[in-house]
């Protein structure tokens, strides 16, 4: 176990919906990064958020946009569903080792099927 | 050409045999990661690496700066290793990582 928890688990709606991914970082963690896991892209960087803050976008679609809240969780919204948003969406948060060396935790995934 | 290259892409050994994948990437870097993913999805990050060599148990990272390739190295292994193999970049100057398409390690008992 991680620490990084997300919700729900798997998700299954239709195309043009609107759904709301959820992730908890670890207690600590400033640091919360969304990913997308498709079947024909691997592994993707969404978008990175430092303490309420974007640090970082990726491949992000204008249809996805997320936030962090004050309580430093996270929510990845996705709008106007299409079928190839079909994929693990991964959130992670990190910590600084020895040496400022980060370390990522990766929650366990949402799975969402766009039908 | 993707940014950073895995190989091989699949790989299938038997118990206790010496495993070595490797990690070829593109761009100028400030760490590079290797992730595991079981067969379930939860992905674990096993080691981040700037320079040199880290070692956990069975396992050893490596990563050559001047040739831009990384090598994750299994000793003596187990079926339970059995799980997708990722490596990851961090783009220097930036807060993304960029991903490999992973190796699928398959050991047979």
């Amino acid at each position: 176990d991680s620490g990084v928890t997300q919700t729900p688990k798997h998700l299954i709606t239709a195309t043009g919906q609107r759904v709301t991914l959820r992730c908890s970082p670890r207690s600590g963690d400033l640091s919360v990064y969304w990913y997308q896991q498709s079947l024909d892209q691997g592994l993707q960087f969404l978008i990175h958020y430092y303490n309420g803050e974007e640090r970082a976008k990726g491949n992000i679609l204008e249809r996805f946009s997320a936030q962090q809240f004050p309580d430093l969780h996270s929510e990845l919204n996705l709008s106007s569903l299409e079928l190839g948003d079909s994929a693990l969406y991964f959130c992670a948060s990190s910590a600084f080792g020895q040496g400022g060396q980060e370390t990522q935790y990766f929650g366990p995934g949402t799975r969402l099927l766009v039908l | 050409k993707n940014e950073v290259e895995q190989s091989p892409q699949n790989l299938t050994a038997q118990e206790g045999e010496f495993i070595t994948i490797n990690c070829s990437y593109s761009v100028g870097i400030s760490a590079l990661h290797w992730l595991q993913q079981h067969p379930g999805g939860g992905i674990v990050s096993l080691f981040m690496l700037s320079s040199g060599k880290k070692k956990h148990g069975r396992l050893i990272a490596t990563i050559n700066i001047q040739e831009k390739h990384s090598s994750l190295h299994i000793t003596a292994s187990h079926p339970r290793d059995s799980a997708v193999y990722i490596c990851a970049v961090r783009v220097r100057g930036a807060q993304k990582l960029v991903f490999g398409q992973g190796t699928r390690l398959t050991i047979n008992p």
